[in-house]
């Protein structure tokens, strides 16, 4: 198993449409997990945090499973803006630190 | 005011060439880090600094030498360019090693 899997995509959905993406890891010491969003010939930029007991920043909800070691992403209403590659990051901590990024996943949002 | 800043925005230079970018933040992180973005756009982690002491060290080539002068500033120093170092180098840093981390705007090197 990769330590870090996304599914590449992309995923072309309407506006409005409801898209949901996962990422598993292989580290079971795995502690800190992110999801970042990257436009285009541009930098990274933290979309949110993913905890335990899962969080909600408006239309984004990020979940965190650690028995089946996935976390997942669900953007309701997507908007054109929301056309970008989603990029999920875990951290560990196992003797020595690990840092690893999904290759990406992207969303293509039509009108 | 940029928290993470990186320079030269563009880096154009020929094979065999030494070449170094530089980064600073001045968020008071502890932790700066250095990846390398391919033409395949994968994300990859080559080192991680920590309050100056080296603490991720992927397999990268011995040409590729990171130098943190204090927790400010992480720089990068590549030796004998080679083709397939072309790429974009982002540099990030955060808080500490497991806190989420802000980019640089990236450094774009193309080695003819």
């Amino acid at each position: 198993r990769k330590e870090v899997e996304q599914d590449p995509g992309p995923f072309n959905v309407p506006e409005g449409a409801t898209v949901a993406f996962n990422c598993t890891y292989s580290n079971s010491a795995s502690q800190s997990f992110f999801w970042y969003r990257q436009d285009c010939r541009k930098e990274p930029k933290l979309l949110m945090s993913v905890y335990s007991s899962g969080n909600e920043d408006g239309r984004f909800t990020a979940q965190l499973n650690r028995a089946s070691q996935y976390i997942s992403l669900l953007i309701r209403d997507s908007k054109l803006s929301d056309s970008a590659t989603y990029l999920c990051v875990v951290i560990g901590f196992s003797g020595y630190s690990t840092l690893t990024f999904g290759k990406g996943t992207m969303l293509l949002v039509s009108p | 005011d940029t928290a993470v800043s990186q320079t030269p925005k563009y880096l154009v230079t020929q094979m065999g060439n030494d070449k170094s970018i530089k980064c600073e933040q001045n968020l008071g992180h502890d932790t700066m880090y250095w990846y390398k973005q391919d033409s395949k756009k994968f994300l990859k982690i080559m080192f991680s600094y920590n309050n100056k002491e080296l603490i991720i060290n992927e397999t990268v080539p011995n040409r590729f030498s990171p130098k943190s002068p204090d927790k400010a500033h992480l720089n990068l120093h590549i030796n004998s360019l080679e083709l397939g170092d072309s790429a974009v180098y982002f540099c990030a840093s955060s808080l500490d090693n497991l806190d989420e981390q802000y980019f640089g705007p990236g450094t774009r090197l193309t080695v003819t």
